[in-house]
């Protein structure tokens, strides 16, 4: 079965400080992981995804497939960042998605 | 905001009685999905369709029923056997294609079992 775990329901950092959003999972295949992000009033979204190893609003991750984690990290947090952050898991070649219950980071100015 | 959308924004049911709620989307995605959102349990797999005339239970899928009659919509009905249906409850759609399949999340419905 897959699982994923967030373990902090709760991030606070101030602003222009590191941010890291523990993610890590639990699947014996090889799986897509994600990060999706929740502002404010808005709906659900995808924020960035293993595959394209890019950087989206300062964000990275990577996968660390000997440690089964996908942190999410940002070097210089911003009040704009604060939002509820989902990490989620999708086997590969299957549809079935699952998400961690959720870390919700407040950037204090 | 478009491509998905869901009905109503707000939602109130007596107990013992079924609902139905609506999502709908234009992105031609063959995937569609239900989940459920409480605070501090995250999102939880309700049910998902991969294709017309299919679908499967997802994590907790007792008391919920669904359809997929049409690529655009999947319907779900919260039977009066859902012992706690009082939740937010988001639809999705993605495409079915290798690698790194985005999920578009409509608005979400707010159920509220009087």
């Amino acid at each position: 079965a897959q699982r994923v775990t967030q373990p902090e329901k709760l991030l606070s950092v101030f602003k222009g400080a590191p941010v890291e959003l523990k993610c890590n999972y639990s699947y014996s295949g090889s799986p897509e992981l994600f990060w999706y992000v929740q502002y404010s009033r808005q709906r659900l979204q995808l924020l960035l995804r293993h595959i394209s190893r890019e950087s989206i609003k300062g964000f990275t991750a990577d996968l660390n497939k000997g440690e089964t984690s996908f942190h999410l990290k940002k070097p210089f947090a911003q009040e704009e960042d604060s939002a509820m952050y989902y990490c989620a898991l999708k086997p590969g070649g299957y549809q079935k998605v699952t998400f961690g219950t959720g870390t919700k980071l407040q950037v204090i100015p | 905001d478009g491509g998905i959308t869901q009905s109503p924004k707000y939602l109130f049911r007596k107990e013992g009685q079924n609902v139905t709620l609506s999502c709908e989307q234009n992105l031609n995605h063959d995937a569609m999905y239900w989940y459920r959102q409480d605070p501090g349990q995250g999102l939880r797999l309700i049910y998902y369709s991969q294709i017309v005339n299919d679908f499967q239970k997802g994590d907790i899928a007792e008391g919920y029923s669904v359809s997929r009659e049409k690529k655009e919509s999947f319907p779900l009905t919260v039977t009066s056997a859902q012992k706690n249906p009082t939740a937010f409850y988001l639809c999705a759609s993605s495409a079915v294609e290798v690698g790194g399949n985005e999920q578009f999340f409509g608005p979400g419905t707010r159920l509220t079992v009087l």
